[in-house]
């Protein structure tokens, strides 16, 4: 199984703040990333497929990047509403496996 | 608006059968995968498997002898069945919808709620 590493696993950040962050791929998985937005309590939300293609409904201060086996998440301006868990998911093999998660933190 | 719904008991003895059922509103269960997805308390999100609307399937090999994954197109639900579970199967389990892009390899689109199910005896 391809294994998913993101970094940091949580940090503090402020509303307005330029937010960045990291997923790792054990092996190239070309541009099968997805990105999701959990709260507490609450399903995950598809945020950004194929690397950076935004999901309908999704605010564009979220954007993402990368290729091969190094991928990250920017959300430009962080409004109130974004301080939840991050996860980045490979869809290049089975099975289909999320990172560990990023905790954003007031 | 797809809807997914999660039904099931919440409660599941060790060494039982844990057994759900994700229905399907407003929309068809045709030309998607259907996925079943768990996160234990405070835990990572693991995929359990997948199922077409044709009825093939893929599992997740840490899991593979346990799972079984089906569907019901008649009445717009699928089903997980997991067996021989312990105390590590404890987790909110989650039905899903590949998507948008319509493969066997896609991220998830649409997510029902959640059904947190405990194994104690």
């Amino acid at each position: 199984a391809i294994r998913m590493t993101q970094s940091p696993s949580s940090f503090s950040a402020s509303t307005g703040d330029r937010v960045n962050i990291t997923c790792r791929a054990s092996q190239g998985i070309s541009s099968y990333l997805a990105w999701y937005q959990q709260k507490p309590g609450k399903a995950p939300r598809l945020l950004i497929y194929a690397v950076s293609t935004l999901q309908s409904g999704v605010p564009s201060r979220f954007s993402g990047s990368g290729s091969g086996t190094d991928f990250t998440l920017t959300i430009s301006c962080l409004q109130s509403e974004d301080f939840a868990t991050y996860y980045c998911q490979q869809y290049y093999s089975h099975p289909l496996t999320f990172g560990g998660g990023t905790k954003v933190e007031i | 608006q797809v809807q997914l719904q999660e039904s099931g008991p919440g409660l599941v003895k060790p060494s039982e059968t844990l057994s759900l059922t994700c229905s399907l509103s407003g929309g068809s269960l045709s030309s998607y995968y259907w996925s079943w997805i768990r996160q234990p308390p405070g835990r990572d999100l693991e995929w359990l498997g997948h199922v077409y609307y044709s009825g093939s399937t893929n599992y997740n090999p840490s899991l593979m002898s346990r799972v079984t994954i089906s569907v019901d197109t008649s009445n717009n639900r699928f089903s997980l069945r997991l067996t021989s579970v312990t105390a590590a199967d404890t987790a909110v389990y989650y039905c899903a919808r590949g998507g948008p892009t319509v493969t066997s390899f896609s991220s998830i689109d649409y997510w029902g709620q959640g059904a947190l199910v405990t194994v104690s005896s």
